[in-house]
């Protein structure tokens, strides 16, 4: 049974450029949240999607969008990257009904010069 | 804004000893709470929930909770060296189905 998979794992940015992270949730999931962690804090949380539509949103600019797909799978793209974009972004997958047992996918590594 | 308190650390203990991480929470109507473990470089791993007031313990860990002093702990026994990584404690917003992290307590077991 997969995990939580996301893709790229690193990549590297220049400012003003845009990027697109990929989620496929674990199997049987339907929800899907990413998180944004930079160096040294914890996760902080961007959106969730369920049902191919936008649920929840943190404290994020609309630079910050996503989208989810029918299978659930989830991209995250973020526009007009800044250096403080900088950071670890999380996937994490659950059930709808879930209520904070998050499964967290390895993650995309962004660096944005 | 709802905010998760931890203690950055590090944290130091022998191997063998047990580990004490603390966290305090500010929304008192949060009902879900846990604890991830982070090992460098990876992404968090749940080891333990909690959603009564006492404890819970699961092999080597126990979660305690405490809803009217709003705060939470990990006690870690018998610490090993690959115990050592951050432990990030985190609590269910219901209103924006999304967990809050504090920023972690980075645990090192010194051998």
């Amino acid at each position: 049974d997969a995990g939580v998979t996301q893709s790229p794992t690193h990549l590297i940015k220049t400012r003003g450029q845009q990027v697109t992270l990929r989620c496929s949730p674990k199997s049987g999931h339907d929800t899907v949240s990413w998180y944004q962690q930079a160096l040294g804090q914890g996760p902080q949380f961007i959106f969730q999607y369920y049902e191919e539509e936008e649920r929840q949103r943190g404290n994020f600019p609309d630079r910050f969008s996503g989208h989810q797909f029918p299978n659930y799978s989830s991209e995250l793209n973020v526009n007009a990257l800044l250096l403080g974009d900088s950071a670890l972004y999380l996937c994490a997958s659950t059930y709808t009904s879930g209520y904070g047992e998050l499964f967290f996918g390895e993650g995309s590594r962004l660096t944005v010069l | 804004q709802k905010e998760v308190e931890q203690n950055s650390g590090p944290l130091s203990v022998p191997e063998g000893a047990i580990a004490s991480l603390n966290c305090t929470y500010s929304d008192r109507v949060s009902q879900s709470f846990f604890w991830y473990r982070q090992y460098s470089g990876k992404s968090p791993e749940l080891i333990m929930s909690i959603y009564s007031n006492g404890d819970k313990e699961d092999g080597r860990f126990t979660a305690q909770l405490n809803k009217a002093s709003q705060y939470v702990s990990l006690l870690i026994r018998d610490s090993q060296p690959s115990d050592s990584a951050t432990y990030l404690c985190a609590v269910w917003d219901t209103g924006r189905r999304a967990l809050t992290f504090g920023s972690g307590t980075r645990l090192q077991v010194q051998p």
